[in-house]
């Protein structure tokens, strides 16, 4: 799996939106992006994943550079329970084997 | 009950006690995962099997054993662990290989586990 490169913590305001940046640069052409979430001593949660166009869902958006060596996501109106770590993962699909990084530590503030 | 269970929640033994963790998947899934999180650490791939074949045994020590009866239950056998074992356990499931290209991971709430 390509290394990832989180900052390790960031504060956003409620209501506001959070962008959360990761950076992959050795990412290969077969490799996604993938983002899950773990809030506090709770199992991670998958959020979104994309190749190389972006993508949104009822949670998230996810825009890719069009190099792909960097991601971000977005939460478009954080809410006090985005309060987690995210985790940003490059792997190739098909293969199970998920490496969780450190992450980031998303602190949403009233 | 939907989604992925795990039970217990919270145990703690000593460590010459035997116990077992126990996950439960309601999705139909064919691969199940075990991972470890220590504190302050990221998660660790402890095991995966694929259609009740261990496909996946990260170097764990063999005071954990896994036993996946059947694709929908998946148990970690734990005896004579050690204190630094002490760790939240978790279980996911996933549809299995082939049909997981895109290997979205379930989770489940995990067992905080504390060795004494």
């Amino acid at each position: 799996d390509a290394k990832t490169t989180q900052p390790p913590s960031m504060d956003c305001a409620e209501g506001r939106a959070a962008n959360l940046p990761c950076n992959h640069s050795t990412i290969s052409g077969n490799e996604y992006v993938y983002w899950y979430r773990q809030i506090h001593s709770q199992g991670p949660q998958y959020i979104i994943h994309g190749l190389k166009n972006n993508e949104t869902n009822e949670m998230a958006s996810l825009i890719i550079t069009e190099d792909r060596k960097s991601s971000t996501l977005i939460l478009p109106h954080a809410t006090l329970r985005d309060t987690a770590v995210y985790y940003c993962i490059v792997r190739v699909g098909g293969y199970q084997k998920v490496t969780f990084g450190t992450g980031t530590k998303l602190q949403v503030i009233p | 009950e939907t989604g992925v269970t795990q039970t217990p929640r919270h145990l703690v033994m000593g460590m010459t006690n035997k116990k077992s963790l126990k996950c439960e998947q309601h999705l139909g899934h064919n691969a199940m995962y075990w991972y470890k999180q220590s504190a302050k650490k990221p998660l660790e791939l402890m095991f995966v099997y694929n259609f009740k074949e261990q496909t996946e045994n990260n170097s764990v020590p063999s005071r954990f054993s896994p036993e996946c009866p059947n694709s929908s239950h998946l148990f970690l056998h734990l005896h004579t662990l050690q204190p630094e074992d002490s760790a939240l356990y978790l279980c996911a499931s996933s549809p299995g290989q082939i049909a997981d290209f895109y290997n979205e991971q379930f989770f489940g709430p995990g067992t905080r586990l504390t060795v004494l």
